[in-house]
C-alpha cells in the first residue's frame, strides 16, 4: 500500500542534542511539508520541498533543518537552537503543483517528540 | 498570522444529529480543503472545493464556500461515534504551501 512512514513514533530529545526524524513516502509525489503541531494551535509549516534538491523555509523554520536527496525522502533535523521543541511532527506529502497547485496532502501517523 | 479559524472551537452532539462546522479565512484562494484528524494521528482529507465551486457533496459530508465573506461550513449529517475527532479547514493560493486552521474538537455522543 501507498503511503507515509514516520519514525520513530515517540522521540526524546537531551538538552544540546540534535535529534533526527524519519519521513519517507512511496507515493511518487513530488511535494512534501513538515508540519508542527502543540495543542489548540492547529498545523504550522515548518519546511517544505517541491522538488529533489530543492526545499523553503515555512512560518517557523528557526532551529531546524531539512534535506531533500531523495524523492522518497524528507528529513526533518531538530536542532539544539529549538528551545521548546515539545510538540507533535507532522510529514505530509502532495503530488506537486504544476497546472494545479493546492493538492490535497496526505500525512503519516506523526513522531510526538519530548524533552528529557 | 493568515492562519484561519474555525468554529466553533469544540462541539458535543448526540449520536444521529448533523454537525456543523465553520472556517473563516483572510486571503484569497484556489481553493479549501477539509480535513480530519483522529487522537494521536495523522490527518486525513475529506474534500476539496475550488474557488469557483459553491456546494460539494461527499457521501455524508456537504461543504459550502462563499467567497465574498471568505467563509466555508462543513455539515457532517447523521452523525456517528466514529466521527469524533478533530475536524481542520485548509486553504491555499497558487503555490503549493497551504493554511490550517486551528480545527473543531467533534464529539459524538452514545
Amino acid at each position: 500500500d501507498g503511503g507515509i512512514t514516520q519514525s520513530p513514533k515517540y522521540l526524546f530529545r537531551k538538552e544540546g542534542q540534535n535529534v533526527t526524524l524519519s519521513c519517507e513516502q512511496n507515493l511518487n509525489h513530488d511535494a512534501m511539508y513538515w508540519y508542527r503541531q502543540d495543542p489548540g494551535q492547529g498545523l504550522r509549516l515548518i519546511y517544505y520541498s517541491q522538488i529533489v534538491n530543492d526545499f523553503q523555509k515555512g512560518d517557523i523554520a528557526e532551529g531546524y533543518s531539512v534535506s531533500r536527496e531523495k524523492k522518497e525522502s524528507f528529513p526533518l533535523t531538530v536542532t539544539s537552537a529549538q528551545k521548546n521543541p515539545t510538540a507533535f511532527y507532522l510529514c505530509a506529502s502532495s503530488p506537486g503543483g504544476g497546472m494545479f497547485p493546492n493538492q490535497p496532502q496526505h500525512f503519516g501517523d506523526g513522531t510526538r517528540l519530548s524533552i528529557l | 498570522s493568515q492562519q484561519g479559524e474555525e468554529d466553533p472551537q469544540a462541539l458535543s452532539i448526540q449520536e444521529g444529529e448533523n454537525a456543523t462546522m465553520n472556517c473563516s479565512y483572510k486571503t484569497s484562494i484556489n481553493n479549501l480543503q477539509w480535513y480530519r484528524q483522529n487522537s494521536g494521528r495523522g490527518l486525513v482529507h475529506l474534500i476539496l472545493i475550488r474557488s469557483n465551486e459553491r456546494e460539494k457533496h461527499s457521501g455524508r459530508l456537504r461543504v459550502t464556500l462563499d467567497t465574498s465573506k471568505k467563509s466555508s461550513s462543513l455539515l457532517i449529517t447523521a452523525s456517528r461515534a466514529a466521527d469524533t475527532a478533530s475536524y481542520f479547514c485548509a486553504y491555499g493560493g497558487w503555490d503549493d504551501k497551504i493554511i490550517f486552521g486551528k480545527g473543531t474538537r467533534l464529539h459524538i455522543l452514545p
